[in-house]
């Protein structure tokens, strides 16, 4: 069955200082992998993916992440925070082998960051 | 510009009422979905739809159900509501051809109370 870890609720940094947001997997298959960020009060916005290739993906806003196969995890990372990353970043995941559609998101990582 | 839309930012209703929440979207999209997000536990499919009149269980259907008669509409329906759907609803959509690997949009958001 497929799954997504997040696990730290909560990551506290200093602006200009990187920031690392966690994630692990499991899925049966190939992973096509996700990172969406919810600001307040508003929707889950898009910020990057995995699909296939290199290993590092870069997306909006700076941010990027890595896809470790081997560790099966997917860590966003920013070399240097900005107070407007703070928010609220999912981490989700699709299995490539099987059918459907279906998407499974973690349980969200609440970014602060401080000035 | 992308765009996906809900009926309401926030709802207030009461206990056995019937709910409706409409989601619509401006970019063709075949596939359609029904997520509810709670705080610590990520965002989970309720249902979702790949064509008109076409609609599969996601991990949490009970007490929902759901509707597509257009293309571009998707409803939710509460058919007698409870305090334990009390819940931020998110409606999201994408193209069927790449559906495995497209990004999901998502609309702003219904904040559901029911007392």
């Amino acid at each position: 069955a497929q799954s997504v870890a997040q696990p730290e609720d909560q990551v506290n940094v200093a602006e200009g200082n990187p920031l690392t947001v966690k994630c692990t997997y499991s899925v049966s298959g190939n992973p096509y992998l996700f990172w969406y960020v919810q600001y307040p009060n508003r929707g889950l916005q898009f910020l990057l993916k995995y699909i296939t290739g290199d290993n590092l993906v870069k997306g909006s806003y700076g941010f990027e992440a890595e896809f470790n196969k081997s560790q099966t995890s997917f860590h966003l990372k920013k070399p240097s925070a900005l107070v407007s990353d703070s928010a609220l970043y999912f981490c989700a995941v699709r299995d490539a082998g099987t059918g459907g559609f279906k998407t499974i998101f973690g349980a969200g990582t609440r970014l602060f960051v401080k000035a | 510009d992308v765009k996906v839309t809900q009926s309401s930012r926030y709802l207030v209703k009461r206990t056995g009422e019937k709910v409706f929440l409409e989601c619509v979207q401006d970019m063709d999209h075949e596939n359609m979905f029904w997520y509810r997000q709670d705080p610590g536990l990520g965002l989970r499919l309720i249902y979702f739809s790949y064509d008109v009149k076409m609609k599969e269980k996601g991990d949490i259907p009970e007490g929902y159900s759901v509707s597509r008669e257009k293309k571009e509409r998707f409803s939710l329906i509460l058919e007698s509501a409870s305090t334990n759907q009390t819940s931020m609803y998110l409606c999201a959509s994408n193209h069927r051809g790449t559906g495995r690997t497209d990004t999901q949009y998502f609309g702003p958001g219904t904040r559901l109370t029911v007392l």
